[in-house]
């Protein structure tokens, strides 16, 4: 494995923020990857970084530092349907390589 | 555009049977990938398909696993026979270079969950 390590759960409120962290060991790193699953269905895409820095899309955000092996995924103005489960995944190799991914964090949002 | 189709959602079976998942990628997609979620973890990698080659297949169980692609686009994904153990997701993804506004994003399919007895 690649060492991808990030929480097994978390809790927060609607409309509050929530910042799920996510730390890894790899070499040939090549992006990681952020996709959100609800209960039984398929992984969607949410964000990626390659390089240092934050990337913000909408109510999303997604911070690396590839130094320290660590990326942070950042969801604002909760909503219920924000519950679900967010899994942290590392691309080592090709831009076609494998991903690696950690276990995922469930998040449940309460009103 | 369509996403990643796959069938049949659900698969329950008894150990020993041999069963087979199908995946259709998205249109134009080279890149095609078969991962197994299993409860409470994430998906892990068991083979990646460039158009027909099977280019990464590390992880396959080769001894009861097997895969094709035969064309270059669809592809089928077997087990024979199947053992407790196996009970999983199994979730079909893609990629292509020109792939939305990232490179090389896999999207994936909703799964067969299999579940054997």
């Amino acid at each position: 494995g690649q060492n991808i390590d990030q929480p097994t759960e978390m809790t927060a409120t609607e409309g509050a923020i929530v910042q799920i962290n996510c730390t890894y060991q790899t070499s040939g790193f090549n992006g990681l990857f952020w996709y959100q699953q609800h209960a039984g269905e398929a992984p969607t895409f949410l964000s990626y970084n390659v390089l240092d820095g934050l990337e913000e899309k909408g109510r999303f955000s997604s911070f690396l530092s590839r130094s320290k092996g660590y990326s942070y995924l950042l969801l604002k103005e909760l909503q219920m349907k924000d519950s679900a489960s967010y899994l942290c995944a590392v691309r080592k190799g090709s831009t076609l390589g494998r991903l690696y991914f950690g276990r995922g964090t469930q998040l449940t949002v309460w009103p | 555009e369509a996403g990643v189709v796959q069938s049949p959602r659900y698969k329950i079976i008894e150990k020993k049977q041999p069963v087979a998942f199908w995946c259709n990628p998205i249109s134009g997609h080279n890149t095609l990938y078969w991962y197994r979620q299993n409860l409470g973890q994430g998906p892990e990698l068991l083979i990646r398909y460039e158009n027909e080659e099977a280019v990464d297949d590390s992880q396959l169980p080769k001894d009861r696993f097997s895969a094709e692609r035969l064309k270059g686009v669809d592809s089928t994904l077997k087990i024979q026979p199947a053992e407790l153990g196996d009970s999983a997701v199994y979730l079909c993804a893609s990629s292509s270079r020109r792939s939305g506004l990232v490179a090389d994003t896999q999207y994936f399919g909703p799964g067969t969950r299999l579940t054997v007895l």
